[in-house]
């Protein structure tokens, strides 16, 4: 089945403890991107990776680090978390090297961070 | 800065009859737009999407209309049915093929049966 995975869905962590959230599609898809979903703001771009080594910031990168080895794989990496890192994190995939393909998006991972 | 405002975070509408979702958007240089739907405990899943030179795209019952004066978009659902029921977002880009979107704030659709 084509689909995007993340994992843990659900995490509860404390401030400063590093944390990775992961992100694997089966798609052969080139884009691949992460987004926040914070209550009154939406779905907030993260980061985005065009290919393979290619990742470029989004509107709120701060916090956070990607990055892109394999195609399949876009893992997202809290350093240190803080509480307003609070949130419902979506990855997104899709055919062509561009945010305007249709993305298809994982299933969401609810962060908690104390 | 919201560059894409969706100004009703919720709106409910008669089954059978035309739910209609409003977005702006405040930055002159987008000109592809995207509507995105999400039920809970689920990503988001295209819906539809309207390029610049055009002012109207059809999909079924889901008909997107751009006003690139105006910078406003409308997302029109006729008939309205339960399974429509779920968060809409809209989302633009600086034209197809670029790399970042920018997504609204979403409008929370109820259809009452």
């Amino acid at each position: 089945e084509a689909q995007v995975t993340q994992n843990p869905r659900y995490l509860i962590t404390v401030t400063g403890k590093k944390l990775t959230v992961t992100c694997s599609q089966n798609m052969n898809h080139e884009y691949m991107s992460w987004y926040r979903q914070d209550p009154g703001l939406g779905l907030r771009q993260i980061y985005y990776s065009m290919n393979v080594e290619v990742t470029d910031k989004g509107d709120v990168p701060e916090g956070y680090k990607v990055s892109r080895k394999e195609k399949r794989n876009f893992p997202l990496i809290l350093e240190s978390p803080s509480p307003n890192q609070t949130s419902l994190y979506f990855c997104a995939s899709s055919f062509l090297s561009s945010g305007t393909d249709t993305q298809y998006f994982g299933p969401g991972t609810r962060l908690t961070v104390l | 800065d919201q560059q894409v405002k969706q100004n009703s975070p919720s709106l409910s509408v008669q089954e059978g009859r035309i739910s209609i979702l409003n977005c702006d958007y405040t930055n002159s240089m987008f000109d592809y737009f995207l509507w995105y739907k999400k039920y809970p405990a689920e990503g988001p899943t295209f819906l539809i999407s309207i390029s610049s030179i055009k002012d109207k795209n059809e999909d079924g019952r889901f008909t997107v209309f751009l006003n690139k004066s105006a910078k406003h978009l409308s997302l029109h659902i006729v008939p309205s049915q339960p399974g429509d029921s779920a968060v809409y977002f809209c989302a633009a880009s600086e034209d197809f093929g670029n790399e970042k979107l920018t997504f609204g704030t979403g409008t929370r659709l109820t259809i009452i049966p």
